[in-house]
């Protein structure tokens, strides 16, 4: 069974200033990786996600995250925020191949852009 | 295409009381699932599906059920609600081919148990 941290429940930022979601994950097996990201009284929309090839993925909004297999981690990335990034972000991994469609969650990091 | 859709946004139950959340999608995927979302519990995974007649349990399946006679529904039935229950529920689909797995997310229904 796979199973995700998220080291940081709150992350507040100044507006245009850098940031860093952490996620780490554990598995036995090979995975593929994912953000989604919640703003507030909405469901979640992908950001981005990892299947294979390149460990730097980019996604939408400006984000990009980094796979490292050695620290099994998916960090999460943006080099300036906005207020409008303002919301809860979740990290999820599944294991790849095979017919095993499940996600598995982590449990949020609330990220908070400040004027 | 509407994407996933559920009914209703929001509800009331009192203990005890018995109800059913909708959820359609119109993307012809396979894979549909159901999630709770509580405060600082990330979403957990309450019962999935791979294809229409098919359906299996989750990670917290207890109270509730589910059937999915069409590829396009994946109703959630609770049976007899508890004030455990009261969460905010969301619904998803996901089309395995061609290895994208990206989940769709419908909008979610507030649940409240009195």
């Amino acid at each position: 069974a796979q199973s995700v941290t998220q080291l940081d429940s709150q992350v507040p930022v100044f507006e245009e200033a850098p940031v860093e979601l952490r996620c780490n994950y554990s598995s036995s097996v090979s995975v593929y990786l994912f953000w989604y990201v919640q703003y507030p009284n909405q469901g979640l929309q992908l950001l981005l996600k990892y299947l294979s090839g390149s460990t730097l993925v980019k996604g939408i909004n400006g984000f990009e995250a980094e796979f490292n297999k050695s620290q099994t981690s998916f960090h999460l990335r943006k080099p300036s925020v906005h207020i409008s990034d303002t919301a809860e972000y979740f990290c999820a991994v599944k294991e790849s191949g095979g017919s095993n469609y499940k996600l598995t969650f982590g449990k949020g990091t609330l990220l908070t852009v400040n004027p | 295409n509407a994407g996933v859709t559920q009914t209703p946004k929001f509800q009331v139950l009192k203990t005890g009381q018995s109800m059913t959340l909708q959820c359609a999608q119109d993307m012809n995927h396979e894979y549909m699932s159901w999630y709770r979302q509580d405060p600082g519990m990330g979403l957990r995974l309450i019962h999935y599906s791979v294809g229409a007649g098919i359906t299996d349990q989750g990670e917290v399946p207890n109270g509730y059920n589910v059937s999915r006679s069409t590829t396009e529904d994946f109703p959630l039935r609770l049976l007899s609600a508890a004030p455990s229950q009261t969460s905010v529920y969301f619904c998803a689909s996901s089309y395995s081919r061609k290895f994208s797995y990206e989940q769709y997310f419908g909008p979610g229904t507030r649940l409240t148990v009195t």
